[in-house]
């Protein structure tokens, strides 16, 4: 059973490009959360979707952020007029149920030059 | 307030040891689960193991096991015959609540170095 998938590992961005991050949660898994990792910091919540929907995004910028998982395919993060300040990695977890344990993809790390 | 707090800037284990990483909490939720990640150098976030608010039982998970004192708000992690595979950072995260809010809050997270 594979993990979840994050793509790409390493994404550089020059400030005012698009970025977009893709996650495919584990088989049977339709929760997937969003969260971003500063350097030297703990992981920070962005959003939490179900399929087509969003859960929750309390932790995601007014601006420039949007996050979506269709029906079919992956979930997508996308930032858009990308800053500095939104170097970081960004994970992706995936879980089978809500409040069942969250398991990590291995990050996109974002450099904006 | 911080609602997950892990203070010890660094920490060093004999190899063959056991370690204890603090976490304490801050939560006026009764139902609530923590749980420890473990993220090595090549960056995945690894899960470990889980607590809920309501288990009896510390959890164990092989060579990990959760001392959860609930009325002092801490849940530490015990890592019993340290190895080297275990120098990692390690986080400690809490959910809050029942309903539809399963976000994870994480604390700084703490360093973890095994000596051999």
């Amino acid at each position: 059973n594979a993990g979840v998938m994050q793509n790409p590992r390493h994404l550089v961005r020059r400030r005012g490009q698009e970025a977009r991050l893709r996650c495919s949660p584990m088989k049977g898994h339709s929760h997937v959360y969003w969260y971003r990792q500063l350097p030297e910091e703990g992981l920070k919540f962005m959003v939490y979707l179900q399929k087509e929907n969003i859960i929750d995004e309390s932790g995601m910028p007014k601006e420039r952020f949007s996050a979506e998982f269709p029906k079919e395919g992956p979930s997508i993060l996308r930032i858009q007029q990308v800053v500095r300040g939104d170097s970081a990695a960004y994970f992706c977890a995936s879980s089978l149920r809500v409040h069942y344990e969250q398991y990590f993809g291995p990050g996109t790390r974002l450099t904006v030059t | 307030a911080q609602k997950i707090t892990q203070t010890q800037p660094g920490m060093f284990v004999q190899e063959k040891e056991a370690v204890t990483l603090d976490c304490t909490y801050d939560t006026s939720d009764p139902s609530y689960g923590l749980f420890w990640y473990k993220q090595p150098s090549s960056g995945e976030m690894i899960f470990l193991i889980y607590q809920g608010s309501y288990d009896q039982q510390n959890a164990t998970e092989g060579r990990y096991s959760l001392n959860f004192q609930k009325a002092r708000k801490s849940a530490n992690l015990v890592i019993s015959a340290s190895q080297l595979g275990d120098s990692a950072m390690y986080f400690c995260a809490m959910r809050e609540g029942t309903g539809a809010n399963s976000k994870l809050t994480f604390g700084k997270g703490i360093t973890l170095s095994v000596r051999p």
